[in-house]
């Protein structure tokens, strides 16, 4: 256990919906990163936050949007959603910003658009 | 677009053999991480190695990299059962300065008991 935690665990959704992905870093991190994971992509970073504020872009759709609240959680929002969206969405903490550091993964919330 | 590109793709061999993988990479970094999963579920960090050390070891597990081919190299020695998952390998990209990683593709693991 990561000790990030992540929910929904699985979520079924209709195409043109919007779905809020929800996570909470380790204890005392202060980084939180979003990644994708699909067949054909990869894992693909899409957005990283520390401490409130967006720190780093990849690549995330206009139709996505992240946050971090004050108490460090945060919400992956997804709207417009396409057949394409389908993937596994990973959130993963790090006790700071910048290099050199090893971030710790959730279970991931695998997201299905019918 | 990938970062890195991983050899092989799939690897499959017996328990007690050793493993090895290798990971390419385009631009220049500040570390090169590897990461495991296992189906389906969170990736699990193995090793951190920085762009001035050339090999680290961490258990059962060694790590080499040489910058100037911008390749790695994931060793597993006297593999189990359990080691069977998916490898990936991570870097930062030198302009990044964030924890931002970029991911390559992985090499999937089947070690057969």
């Amino acid at each position: 256990d990561s000790g990030v935690t992540q929910t929904p665990k699985h979520l079924i959704t209709a195409t043109g919906q919007r779905v809020t992905l929800r996570c909470s870093p380790r204890s005392g991190d202060l980084s939180v990163y979003w990644y994708q994971q699909s067949l054909d992509q990869g894992l693909q970073f899409l957005i990283q936050y520390y401490n409130g504020e967006e720190r780093a872009k990849g690549n995330i759709l206009e139709r996505f949007s992240a946050q971090q609240f004050p108490d460090l959680h945060s919400e992956l929002n997804l709207s417009s959603l396409e057949l394409g969206d389908s993937a596994l969405y990973f959130c993963a903490s790090s006790d700071r910003d910048g290099i050199y550091n090893e971030q710790f993964f959730g279970p991931g919330t695998r997201l299905t658009v019918l | 677009s990938q970062q890195g590109e991983e050899d092989p793709q799939a690897l499959s061999i017996q328990e007690g053999e050793n493993a090895t993988m290798n990971c390419s990479y385009k631009t220049s970094i500040n570390n090169l991480q590897w990461y495991r999963q296992n189906s389906g579920r969170g990736l699990v960090h193995l090793i951190l190695i920085r762009s001035n050390e050339r090999e680290k070891h961490s258990g059962r597990l060694r790590v080499t990299l040489d910058t100037s081919k911008k390749s790695s190299s994931l060793l597993i020695t006297a593999s189990r059962a359990a080691d069977t998952a998916s490898y990936f390998c991570a870097t930062d990209g030198r302009s990044s300065n964030t924890g931002k990683l970029i991911f390559g593709q992985g090499t999937t693991l089947q070690v057969k008991p």
